[in-house]
């Protein structure tokens, strides 16, 4: 059974500090992988998609790696401003379904 | 505004009502899904559709929830003899089958049984 673990569970920094989100999963065989971003009450919306074949994306200030082999996602942030406050989801595709299957998130706070 | 919409936002319900939420999705996506969101926890899998067949259902999905897509374009789930514990929010999200089949989220509705 797929299970996404993300560490830390919340995270407070300064702004302007980059920062490493990551997120793990237990079995390999996985068709993509999915960072998702919600504000507090709101509906999700996507940042990064990195498909199985493919090492890392990127979108501006961030920046998703993905080593299928270890079961290990990473979402890196540089530069962080206050506006980038809210909780970021992993997701996984597991290889033989349509569903996503998430973590529980990490809910980052940078304060000016 | 062409992401996926989600009706009603926010619905209270006494403990035993029947309620139904509705969910248009991106008008070219061809598949629909529906997920359910508790406090301090990720999306967890409800069921999901490709056009109008229902594909796939989890587990969680008990007897007193039904959803349909009779079109292929909107869909409704509904929930029947509401419990406290069917309080969560309620997020449907849609893709289109191609290389990336991205997922698209709406705003989610927030149900709260008394």
């Amino acid at each position: 059974k797929q299970e996404v673990t993300q560490i830390p569970a919340a995270l407070s920094v300064p702004e302007g500090e980059n920062l490493v989100l990551n997120c793990s999963f237990t079995d390999s065989a996985i068709y993509n992988l999915q960072w998702f971003r919600q504000d507090p009450g709101k509906g999700l919306t996507s940042l990064l998609l990195i498909q199985s074949s493919q090492r890392e994306q990127t979108s501006g200030r961030l920046n998703a790696s993905l080593d299928k082999s270890s079961g290990r996602s990473t979402l890196y942030i540089a530069a962080s401003q206050p506006g980038d406050s809210a909780t970021y989801l992993c997701a996984v595709r597991p290889g033989n379904t349509d569903k996503l299957i998430f973590g529980t998130g990490t809910r980052l706070q940078v304060f000016p | 505004d062409t992401g996926v919409s989600q009706d009603p936002r926010h619905k209270i319900t006494k403990r035993g009502q029947n309620v139904t939420f509705r969910c248009d999705p991106i008008s070219e996506h061809n598949r629909l899904y529906w997920y359910r969101q508790t406090l301090g926890q990720g999306p967890e899998f409800l069921t999901y559709f490709q056009n109008e067949a229902q594909l796939e259902k989890s587990r969680l999905l008990s007897d007193r929830f039904s959803a349909e897509r009779p079109k292929g374009s909107f869909s409704t789930l509904e929930i029947q003899r509401t419990e406290q514990g069917d309080s969560a929010m309620y997020l449907c999200a849609s893709s289109l089958v191609d290389s990336t089949d991205t997922q698209y989220f709406g705003p989610g509705t927030r149900l709260t049984v008394l």
